[in-house]
């Protein structure tokens, strides 16, 4: 399957714990975006990556949550120290090309719950 | 005011009809998504178009530019149709904007 695999598909943390959720893009993709869907609510745009920069991460929190893509390997988006309100599915898209010009592929997302 | 509104927000159909899903948007794009979210959770991107018409299966999409406005279309709808259909935007700079979803159930 060369679609965009994200893991964990669920993940439990206890408050305080620190979270990673893992992207691994298409074949041949090397822009990735991060969105975060809270229950209940649409999807928000996180963070926009290309392998080993951030472009846009205006839609991330200031504190706790950091997000890299490293030359090798799937792209991380770590939260520090969780809270209850983090818990939301967290999706990874991909896409060939930048800025949203190309088809974005989605990953399954990872179901993120803080206890 | 959100930057994309769909409408409507919860919609049902019984097998068989024609279904359309509106999108208007306010601010100056160069494409526009079409993302379908199942029940179990997974995001499928069905279309993304920035001038006229799209068809792929019973699936039709349309953009006006000048009014600022996509429908999607689904003929012949069918429960396995039944989903969160999501319109997203490409803004003139980097920015993307989701709506807020369409949540489609299809009777049998």
């Amino acid at each position: 399957n060369a679609g965009v695999m994200q893991n964990p598909r669920h993940l439990v943390r206890r408050r305080g714990q620190e979270a990673r959720l893992r992207c691994s893009p298409m074949k041949g993709h090397s822009h990735v975006y991060w969105y975060r869907q809270l229950p209940e609510e649409g999807l928000k745009f996180m963070v926009y990556l290309q392998k080993e920069n951030i472009i846009d991460e205006s839609g991330m929190p200031k504190e706790r949550f950091s997000a890299e893509f490293p030359k090798e390997g799937p792209s991380i988006l770590r939260i520090q120290q969780v809270v209850r309100g983090d818990s939301a599915a967290y999706f990874c898209a991909s896409s060939l090309g930048g800025y949203y010009n190309s088809p974005l592929h989605f990953g399954n997302g990872t179901r993120l719950t803080v206890t | 005011k959100n930057e994309v509104e769909q409408s409507p927000q919860n919609l049902t159909a019984q097998e068989g009809e024609f279904i359309t899903i509106n999108c208007s948007y306010s601010v100056g794009i160069s494409a526009l998504h079409w993302l379908q979210q199942h029940p179990g959770g997974g995001i499928v991107s069905l279309f993304m178009l920035s001038s006229g018409k799209k068809k792929h299966g019973r699936l039709i999409a349309t953009i006006n530019i000048q009014e600022k406005h996509s429908s999607l279309h689904i003929t012949a709808s069918h429960p396995r149709d039944s989903a969160v259909y999501i319109c997203a935007v490409k803004g003139t700079g980097n920015q993307f904007y989701f709506g807020t979803g369409t949540s489609l159930t299809v009777i049998p």
